[in-house]
Formats: C-alpha cells, structure tokens, sequence
C-alpha cells in the first residue's frame, strides 16, 4: 500500500517568510510524528498527534512553530517568519498507535535563504 | 534525559568484512530500541527493532541484541556489501510516554568493492 507522504520535497524560502510542509500518514495510521534533521545529525521530535490531538509539542523550537490535523488525518507543520536556522529536512512518520513501528516519509528539504 | 550514543563515522570497509556499529542508550523504563537506515537520496527505513531485554532484533543479514546490563544495541553483520552503504541511525522509543524517537546522530556506512 501507500506510504507516508510529504509535500513539496523541497522548498526555498527567503527569510521572513511563511512556509507551511504537508504529511500525508498511512491510512489508518492514528499516530502521526515531526521530525527535524539538520544537515548530519539524527532527526529530532517535533511534536505529536494522536487522531486530531496534539498531545507532545514539547519539541516545537520556538512560538514560529505550528502543526495541526484537524481531522485526524492530514497534518501541516507551519513555519512563520523563516529564519536561516530553520532550514533543515522536516520528516513525518505515522504509526498504528504510538507503540507501534513509525514510517517516515521521504522528507521536506527547506533551505532559507 | 533520555539520549542515543552512536559511534563516529564513518566507517569505511572492503566488500565481505565484518561491521560492527556501536549504539549505547540512557532511557528510564524499558524502551523499545531501533534501528535505522537511510540509503542515499532515500527517506528513512526501519532496519530491525528489539522490544525488550535479550531480544535480537534481524534483518537483511543484520543483527542486533538488546543488552540492558550494558545498555546497548550494537549493529553487526557478518559480511557486507556495497549496496549497505548508508547512513545508520541507533534510536529508542519510551513506550511509558508518547512513543517518540530518540535518535542517535548517525553513523556512514562505506562499503568498496
């Protein structure tokens, strides 16, 4: 079946700017995580998604930060007003519950310019 | 807090040598430990997983033991390939709490024919 999936895979954003990544999680999937990876280091948590609620945002950077999955489903992760150490590949993953085995989409590479 | 430690890379080996790529874990409770691979250009797969003490988690020729008196997770396999080359990620999850991912920062696989 379908994998998790990520759009756009990459995206250029000048400083200052908005962006907003997309995850598309396995159907199904009640779990849904963010991830961030900077260039040579392991990914890091983000935040978490259980159906529709966000119950961990404890790894969110800063207040520019936002994600949500109103309908359980889909999840955006926005990023407000760019800055240059935002830029990183963000990784999705879903899971049956949130004991289970993650999958992770191939990635959203930002570059902030 | 709860943290991976994996070895530096990267480790570059001839075509049917041994590999051992260490992983040491601190974790309160009992996680479930991972690892997994990243192949050039490709998102995140997961390699094999142990769930508990003395567990050996296998795949692809690949194995590792869950050692809680050591707190460890090392990756072996007895003859590798060119086609192992990637980038090898060690992570925990704390079933107690939300089930995230604690990465270790990675270690590169170079295998020469």
């Amino acid at each position: 079946g379908a994998g998790v999936s990520q759009s756009p895979r990459y995206k250029v954003a000048k400083r200052g700017q908005d962006v907003a990544l997309r995850c598309d999680p396995i159907s199904g999937h009640v779990s849904l995580f963010w991830y961030q990876q900077a260039l040579g280091q392991g990914p890091e948590f983000l935040t978490y998604f259980q159906n529709e609620a966000q119950l961990d945002k404890s790894g969110l950077p800063s207040d520019r930060f936002f994600a949500e999955r109103p309908e359980g489903s889909v999840s955006t992760l926005k990023i407000q007003r760019t800055q240059q150490e935002d830029s990183a590949v963000y990784l999705c993953a879903s899971s049956f519950d949130s004991v289970e085995t993650q999958y992770f989409g191939p990635g959203t590479r930002l570059l902030v310019l | 807090g709860n943290s991976v430690t994996q070895m530096e890379g990267p480790v570059t080996l001839s075509e049917e040598a041994f590999l051992t790529i260490n992983c040491t874990y601190t974790a309160t409770g009992y996680p479930s430990l991972f690892w997994y691979v990243q192949y050039p250009g490709e998102g995140l797969q997961l390699l094999l997983k142990a769930t508990k003490a003395d567990d050996k988690g296998s795949n692809k020729g690949f194995e590792a033991t869950y050692r809680k008196e050591t707190t460890s997770f090392h990756l072996e396999k007895g003859s590798v390939q060119v086609s192992d080359s990637a980038v090898y990620f060690c992570a925990l999850s704390d079933r107690s709490n939300t089930g995230k991912l604690i990465f270790g920062q990675g270690t590169t696989l170079q295998v020469k024919p």
